[in-house]
């Protein structure tokens, strides 16, 4: 079963504006991950937030942590076609003394020139 | 070189016949994992293991088997591929400890005719 569902689950916006991408989850989390996937490739790392952490910066994103609400969001601000892509939540969560990444089903981002 | 490989890219196979999908990373991570990726479902965990002697069963493992033939090799089959296995592959690798990033393969895209 899926624990991190994204919303919405596609997206598509101008260049320049920002786009917002949210992921809630279901159980108790050591921390969230947000993936992005060019079409058809390999995942790629951006943002790593732990649960003990609310917000977290790096270059145009910002990942906000609500373990209150079991609660995610991606922004990207000013958005480039570049940006196209389809953006994933993974949750860490610890289970029976080992870890793994949950994925979500995704959202998918258009920035239109 | 790409730090996590995956061979083949692409293949193509029949029904009840026996396929593997190897995958190779000199990034020196003790922990690897197998995932598939289906239209509109994220990924799901197959396999993983987090080091040669440690094998752990996924979200969905049946029907799939796997070997750790080294730190830097890890290898999915199918035992008899049926259509419902069609799907992008990804391998994945990580250090151990909180940090937990994943570093993804560029996939492997098998159709089961």
């Amino acid at each position: 079963s899926q624990q991190g569902e994204e919303d919405p689950q596609a997206l598509s916006i101008q260049e320049g504006e920002n786009a917002t991408m949210n992921c809630s989850y279901k159980t108790s989390i050591n921390n969230l991950q947000w993936y992005r996937q060019n079409s058809g490739r390999g995942l790629v790392h951006l943002i790593l937030i732990r649960s003990n952490e609310r917000e977290k910066h790096s270059g145009r994103l910002r990942v906000t942590l609500d373990t209150s609400k079991k609660s995610s969001s991606l922004l990207i601000t000013a958005s480039r076609a570049a940006d196209t892509a389809s953006y994933f939540c993974a949750t860490h969560v610890r289970n029976s003394g080992y870890s793994t990444l949950t994925f979500g089903k995704g959202t998918m981002l258009l920035v239109s020139p | 070189d790409a730090d996590v490989t995956q061979t083949p890219r692409n293949r193509i196979t029949k029904t009840g016949k026996r396929i593997m999908l190897e995958c190779s990373q000199t990034k020196g991570h003790d922990r690897m994992y197998w995932y598939r990726q289906d239209p509109g479902l994220g990924l799901r965990l197959i396999y993983y293991s987090f080091d040669v002697k440690d094998i752990n069963k996924g979200e969905i493992s049946d029907g799939y088997s796997v070997s750790r033939q080294a730190q830097a090799k890890f290898s999915l089959s199918l035992e008899s591929a049926i259509p419902n296995q069609t799907a992008l592959y990804f391998c994945a690798t990580s250090l151990g400890g909180s940090s937990y990033e994943q570093y993804f393969g560029p996939g492997t895209r098998l159709t089961v005719t």
